[in-house]
């Protein structure tokens, strides 16, 4: 069964960048029918979506965050990671990796996640 | 773009049916995906492609969708079903979750 554990620094200073790497265990990366996300939770909010990448490295991006964001993978290490440019205190969050299952006829879906990790952004 | 509007918090009595609303134009026309977060844990897939039940999901778990609105209903709620909800859909590649329901088991 797939695992996914998010580890990176809890601390940023505003303007700084945040980064976090996402451990897959129990699979490959490279299963051709999936894709890797992020996704963000405010304390006290709801869900947003940052992004996803495939194994191949193609990347698709919230347009929300389109131009701070970067997410890439590395096959070798079966991980994937987070680069959030230029944060601020609206970007303290706690973020969650996780697995994207993809259909060809659509209607793709997200599972398992990881457990999150707390991400605040302060000086 | 397009939004999804769920009601903030939805009560239900142990053993009665919970039934949660998501709203957006055209939603029946797109696939919805449920997910349970219950307090201090990540989220977990419920529902996917509208009304399937992803392996050890109880089966008082079902989901529709249809016009603008899409449905998440808990059959027997129990107590262990109080949690956040959440609905999503896809814009293009762009997840887009709907605001999050909270449901309490009275």
């Amino acid at each position: 069964q797939v695992q996914l554990q998010e580890s990176g620094s809890g601390l940023v200073k505003p303007s700084q960048t945040l980064s976090l790497t996402c451990a897959v265990s129990g699979g490959s990366i490279t299963s051709g029918d999936y894709s890797w996300c992020w996704i963000r939770q405010p304390p006290g909010k709801g869900l947003e979506w940052i992004g996803y990448i495939y194994h191949t490295g193609r990347t698709y991006y919230s347009p929300s965050l389109q131009s701070r964001v970067t997410i890439s993978i590395d096959t070798s290490k079966n991980q994937f990671s987070l680069r959030l440019t230029s944060v601020s205190a609206a970007d303290t969050a706690t973020y969650f990796c996780a697995r994207k299952h993809t259909e060809a006829a659509g209607g793709d879906w997200v599972d398992p996640w990881g457990q999150g990790a707390l991400v605040t952004v302060s000086s | 773009s397009f939004d999804l509007t769920q009601p903030p918090s939805v009560s239900v009595s142990p053993g009665q049916t919970a039934s949660i609303t998501c709203s957006g134009d055209n939603l029946g026309d797109e696939y919805v995906c449920w997910y349970q977060q219950k307090a201090g844990q990540s989220p977990v897939l419920v529902i996917y492609q509208d009304n399937k039940r992803p392996s050890g999901i109880p089966e008082r778990f079902s989901g529709s969708n249809s016009g603008n609105t899409a449905t998440l209903t808990i059959s027997g709620t129990q107590a262990l079903d109080e949690a956040d909800y959440y609905c999503q859909a896809w814009d293009t590649t762009t997840a887009v979750f709907g605001g999050g329901t909270k449901l309490t088991v009275l």
